[in-house]
């Protein structure tokens, strides 16, 4: 077991371009998280997939930002027209849920810093 | 909402016992999660509790007052590479359970 893997793990880019990470979770999760982290805070939660279907989305979640998970497996997020207050770091993480049990343990990905210019 | 207090930084001696508290106020509560990150690392999987009382795990102790929303994290012979911020995260009870982060306490221990 690898663990959870994101790429790239830094990505450096203009105001107005678009920007797409990648998140590959332990394989046998069934749930997958991001997060953003800002300096100084702890992870500010975005969205979460159930297998391929998306749950839950933070009402802070700008239109702009949009994830996948198409197979259940990898999840990408993409942001659109980046904006300097998008520079943070992306945090993926992924958890079992098996049987409705609600103690899922989440362990993190990396995380990938993103820096808008 | 969710609303989680817990100090900004602490500093101990090598050896040493710190406990980090962290209050908080909840729209529903099944239980509360604490995480160690490491400056520049991922969040790592500290403990969980869901009853009242005390979880012992090695060095690392979490404590849970459901009644009072009130938790700490006490940390015993405290080593170099404790250093990192401590992340209280209570859970909500409705829907994901997904847990909120509060902002971490920065530990820094010196010799």
């Amino acid at each position: 077991d690898t663990g959870v893997s994101q790429d790239p793990r830094h990505k450096i880019t203009k105001r107005g371009q678009n920007v797409t990470f990648r998140c590959d979770p332990i394989s046998e999760h069934n749930r997958l998280y991001w997060y953003r982290q800002t300096l100084g805070q702890g992870p500010e939660f975005l969205t979460y997939f159930q297998n391929e279907a998306q749950l839950e989305k933070s009402r802070l979640l700008s239109d702009r930002f949009s994830a996948e998970r198409p197979k259940g497996s990898f999840s990408t997020l993409e942001i659109q027209r980046t904006e300097q207050g998008d520079s943070a770091m992306y945090l993926c993480a992924s958890s079992l849920d098996f049987s409705g049990a609600r103690t899922d343990t989440q362990y993190f990905g990396p995380g990938t810093r993103l820096t808008v210019l | 909402g969710q609303n989680i207090d817990q100090p900004t930084e602490m500093t101990a001696t090598e050896g040493a016992i710190v406990q980090i508290n962290c209050t908080y106020q909840t729209s529903g509560f099944n239980g509360l999660f604490w995480y160690q990150q490491h400056a520049g690392e991922a969040p790592t999987f500290l403990s969980y509790n869901v009853l009242d009382g005390l979880e012992e795990k090695g060095r690392f102790s979490s404590f849970l007052s459901r009644s009072k929303g009130y938790s700490y994290l006490l940390l015993k012979e405290l080593q170099m590479k404790d250093s990192a911020s401590y992340l209280c995260a209570p859970q909500g009870a409705g829907g994901s359970y997904i847990p909120t982060f509060g902002r971490g306490t920065s530990l820094i221990v010196h010799p």
